[in-house]
């Protein structure tokens, strides 16, 4: 079976420009989750979604930052504009709900993010 | 707020031996879901173990098994028998068992180093 699908691994750009993330979840799975991890902070959860629907968005740093999940098999977190602040690592997780209980998160490979 | 502490930032041990990561959290929930995530230089997030708040016994997975305290919020995890392939970033996380807040607080991390 594929796993949580991210893309791109990597993405270098300069400061200003539009990033988009994209996360494709495993099938079946209901809830997405979108962490960052910095040397700094560790992994932080940025937001996450049940059937689609964000549910908790307070770890979104700022309204640069935005996270879409317009069906079930594809999400995106997009930051306009980027600053090389942003730079870290951006991970996705799936699991899913209503199953047995708090089935536990399946990670992507992370997107390694670098603002120049 | 539910936070958790890992107080080794590195941890070494000899290959073939056996080595403790701490983790502590602080909740005032009863019912929890704590575990144990790896991530190798790969920077794959693979999920080792978990552990249910109400169950007694401590979880095990082959040469992975914990040591949960509950009154004193600890929640330890034990390598047996280190291996090359164990050298990583090792994070305890906690989740509420509450549907539909599955989200995940991680701890700093411990880098485990493993010596031929």
């Amino acid at each position: 079976d594929a796993g949580v699908i991210q893309s791109p691994r990597h993405e270098v750009t300069e400061m200003g420009q539009e990033v988009t993330l994209r996360c494709k979840p495993i099938s079946g799975h209901n809830s997405l989750f979108w962490y960052r991890q910095t040397m700094m902070r560790g992994l932080e959860l940025l937001i996450y979604f049940n059937n689609n629907v964000p549910i908790d968005d307070s770890g979104m740093p700022e309204d640069r930052f935005s996270a879409k999940m317009p069906n079930a098999s594809f999400s995106t977190l997009k930051i306009q504009p980027s600053e090389p602040r942003d730079s870290a690592v951006y991970f996705c997780a799936s699991t899913s709900l209503g199953g047995a209980p708090n089935q536990p998160q399946h990670f992507g490979d992370g997107t390694r993010l670098s603002i120049l | 707020a539910q936070t958790v502490t890992q107080s080794q930032p590195e941890m070494s041990v000899q290959e073939a031996e056996t080595v403790t990561l701490s983790c502590t959290y602080d909740t005032s929930e009863s019912d929890y879901y704590l575990f144990w995530y790896k991530q190798p230089p790969s920077r794959q997030m693979i999920l080792v173990i978990r552990q249910e708040a109400y169950k007694q016994q401590n979880a095990t997975e082959n040469r992975f098994s914990v040591n949960f305290q509950k009154a004193a919020k600890s929640f330890s995890l034990k390598i047996s028998d280190s291996q090359l392939g164990d050298a990583a970033m090792y994070f305890c996380a906690y989740a509420l068992s509450n549907f539909g807040n599955e989200k995940l607080t991680f701890g700093t991390g411990t880098r485990l180093t493993i010596i031929p």
